[in-house]
């Protein structure tokens, strides 16, 4: 089984900071999924790749795939970033299944 | 109206009853699947299914049972409700296409067993 491990747990940024999260994984995968979880419990898919980056307004997600790598960025960050984001894969062509991070609680203090 | 909505959003309830969270889908997707959520950990797969005739078990199914009664829905049962099943509940769904497809979830459901 893939073992997904997110940086950092915890996460307290001011008003208009540039953020970082991480999201490194055990194995090989086929697709890498970035979501957020709203304060109130809702998810929310932000990204899906396999290579590179892809960006979607102040939000950029990168992999590297060699290093078995992710990071999400968040540009000018706002206290509605504040939400926790999980990283999720799938490992192996074909495969259905999400291995699941444990999750980054972002907070963004005005 | 969301896509994926499940019912109900919170319920309490004792040791021992028999529980259903239920969940119906507009997005017209083949794929639905249960996962539950543990503070502190990842979401986990409880079951899946690919069409109404296609049901798996995920990596925690014991103690869980699941029917599909239409492509659009889908619904999870505790067919004897203990404790450590507290925790929050999730369905989603996602269209063919293996692991490039975004899945979408619903709002989640609480669930206490006292």
């Amino acid at each position: 089984k893939n073992e997904v491990e997110q940086s950092p747990q915890n996460l307290t940024a001011q008003e208009g900071e540039f953020i970082t999260i991480n999201c490194s994984y055990s194995v090989g995968i086929s697709a890498l999924h970035w979501l957020q979880q709203h304060p109130g419990g809702g998810i929310v898919s932000l990204f899906m790749l396999s290579s590179g980056k892809k960006k979607h307004g102040r939000l950029i997600a990168t992999i590297n795939i060699q290093e078995k790598h992710s990071s999400l960025h968040i540009t000018a960050s706002h206290p509605r970033d504040s939400a926790v984001y999980i990283c999720a894969v799938n490992s192996g062509a074909g495969s259905y299944q999400l291995t699941f991070g444990k999750g980054t609680k972002l907070s963004v203090i005005p | 109206d969301a896509d994926v909505t499940q019912t109900p959003r919170n319920r309490i309830t004792k040791t021992g009853k028999r529980i259903m969270l239920e969940c119906s889908q507009t997005k017209g997707h083949d794929r639905m699947y249960w996962y539950r959520q543990d503070p502190g950990l990842g979401l986990q797969l409880i079951y899946y299914s690919f069409d109404v005739k296609d049901i798996n078990k995920g990596e925690i199914s014991d103690g869980y049972s699941v029917s599909r009664q239409a492509q659009a829905k889908f619904s999870l049962s505790l067919e004897s409700a203990i404790p450590n099943q507290t925790a929050l509940y999730f369905c989603a769904t996602s269209p063919p296409g293996g692991s490039y497809q975004p899945q979408h979830f619903g709002d989640g459901t609480r669930l206490s067993i006292l």
